[in-house]
């Protein structure tokens, strides 16, 4: 679904390194999340944004911060990467009283 | 938060019926139920969201008894492209409760 799209879809640095992670939509929601999920296992939040001036830390935000430079744009950035923070990263937009959630391709992340 | 308990993985066959049963022991009055369903090295796309009793969609059905302590996501005469791992979300209208446990694999045999 090109509604919500990321980039880079895929990523390799260096521990210690700065990377962003950015997130678009096209789907005029104002909620957007970002989370990460590890092989095999389930997604976990990282932080949420329900607008552009509200930014929430979801249960794993160490490590991790945050922008919302508009209603379509969330981006991630890991200010020094550690090899723990490998994994595949999915920004997601929400609506309604509900929170449906539409997700993004993915961008897998790798620290050596 | 309601935290959900669902089957780790579940197999099954071409044309058959599956049944995927949460448990939301937890669940608040404001809270829905939603299923996601994602496939490897992508992400969760929604299934299907209900309140109670019993929603239906092109795609799956969802049953909720009365008391919502669980649901149950039934996707009829499934095929090999069913194959997927499916996620049971009880979601909180201020949409923070929102915790993907490990999901059920469902694996359809030819």
């Amino acid at each position: 679904d090109a509604d919500v799209t990321q980039t880079p879809r895929n990523r390799i640095t260096k521990t210690g390194k700065r990377i962003m992670l950015e997130c678009s939509q096209t789907k005029g929601h104002d909620r957007m999340y970002w989370y990460r999920q590890d092989p095999g296992l389930g997604l976990r939040l990282i932080y949420y944004s329900f607008d552009v001036k509200d930014i929430n830390k979801g249960e794993i935000s160490d490590g991790y911060s945050v922008s919302r430079q508009a209603q379509a744009k969330f981006s991630l950035s890991l200010e020094s990467a550690i090899p723990n923070q490998t994994a595949l990263y999915f920004c997601a937009t929400g609506t309604g009283a509900s929170d449906t959630q539409y997700f993004g391709p993915g961008t897998r992340l790798t620290v050596l | 938060l309601a935290k959900t308990t669902q089957p780790i993985s579940m197999d099954s066959y071409e044309g058959q019926e599956v049944n995927i049963t949460c448990s939301h022991n937890n669940i608040a009055t404001n809270d829905y139920i939603t299923w996601y369903q994602q496939f490897p090295s992508q992400g969760p796309r929604f299934i299907i969201q209900g309140y109670k009793t019993k929603v239906t969609n092109e795609v799956a059905s969802l049953f909720i008894p009365a008391d919502r302590k669980s649901s149950t996501l039934s996707l009829p005469r499934v095929s090999l492209s069913d194959t997927a791992v499916y996620y049971c979300l009880v979601v909180g209208a201020a949409g923070n409760k929102l915790t993907f446990g490990g999901g059920t694999r469902v694996l359809v045999k030819p």
